[in-house]
C-alpha cells in the first residue's frame, strides 16, 4: 500500500484555470521531491523541500509553486495552467538522511490543460 | 553536477531471454547509483541501489547491476526476463556522503518489452 499520495490522478483542466495538485506522505519523512515527466523522456526536479517551510527550485524552471507548512503535505500549484504545462507530475519522498534511502513515489498526476 | 545517460531508449526481448539495460553516469564526486522502475501509469519502484562496497548488487523480481567505476557504469541486468517485467526503467544518481545537494538525477528511460 502506497504511503504518498497523489492527488488527483487525472486532471482534465481549461487554460488560465489555477490548479493545486497534492501530494501527503505518511512516513515523517523530512524530504520531498517534485518532478515532471514528460512521455519519453526523463524525469526533471522542478521543486524540493528539506523541511517545514523550506523549499527550493529545481533543475528544470517551473511557473509552478509549492508550500511545505506541514511535513507530511507539500502541494505544487499552477496559478494560470497553460497547454505547455501538460504533462504527468510525480512527487516523492526521502528520509532525513536522503537519497541513501532512495526516494519513495506516488502514483503521479497526469495533467492535461487544454 | 551530475548526469546519466541510458544508451537505449527501447529494448525489445524475448521471454526467458537474458537482458542487459546500460547505463553511464558522469560526476566529479562521488556518487550513489540506482535503477527504479516504472509500470504503466503508476510511479517510480526503487529496484536496487549501489552506495558502497560490493560493486555486485541485487535487486528484487531478480534484477541485479555491477557498478564499474573505471568505465562509469551501472548496467542492469536479468539472466531470465518475463512478460511482467515489461516497463519503463530507469537510472538515477545523487551525489555520496557530503558531497553536495542530495537530489536524484535520472536518466533518460529504458523501455523493456518482453514478447512472448
Amino acid at each position: 500500500e502506497a504511503d504518498i499520495y497523489q492527488t488527483p490522478r487525472y486532471l482534465v483542466i481549461g487554460t488560465g484555470k489555477k490548479i493545486t495538485l497534492e501530494c501527503s506522505q505518511t512516513m515523517g519523512h523530512d524530504k520531498m521531491y517534485w518532478y515532471q515527466q514528460d512521455p519519453g523522456m526523463e524525469l526533471h526536479l522542478i521543486h524540493y523541500s528539506y523541511g517545514v517551510n523550506s523549499t527550493e527550485k529545481g533543475d528544470l524552471s517551473s511557473e509552478s509553486t509549492v508550500s511545505r507548512i506541514r511535513t507530511e503535505h507539500f502541494p505544487l500549484t499552477l496559478e494560470s495552467a497553460r497547454p505547455s504545462h501538460t504533462s504527468q507530475y510525480l512527487c516523492a519522498s526521502s528520509e532525513r538522511q536522503g537519497t541513501a534511502y532512495g526516494y519513495t513515489f506516488g502514483s503521479g498526476t497526469r495533467l492535461t490543460v487544454v | 553536477a551530475q548526469s546519466v545517460t541510458q544508451l537505449d531508449s527501447q529494448v525489445p526481448v524475448f521471454e526467458e531471454a537474458p537482458v542487459e539495460l546500460r547505463c553511464n553516469y558522469s560526476s566529479s564526486v562521488s556518487v550513489y547509483l540506482f535503477w527504479y522502475v516504472q509500470y504503466p501509469n503508476q510511479g517510480l519502484q526503487l529496484l536496487l541501489k549501489y552506495l558502497s562496497g560490493s560493486t555486485l548488487v541485487k535487486g528484487i523480481n531478480g534484477f541485479e547491476a555491477e557498478f564499474n567505476k573505471s568505465q562509469t557504469s551501472f548496467h542492469l541486468r536479468k539472466p531470465s526476463v518475463h512478460i511482467s517485467d515489461t516497463a519503463e526503467y530507469f537510472c538515477a544518481v545523487s551525489p555520496g556522503v557530503g558531497a553536495g545537494r542530495r537530489a536524484l538525477t535520472f536518466g533518460s528511460g529504458t523501455r523493456l518489452q518482453v514478447q512472448p
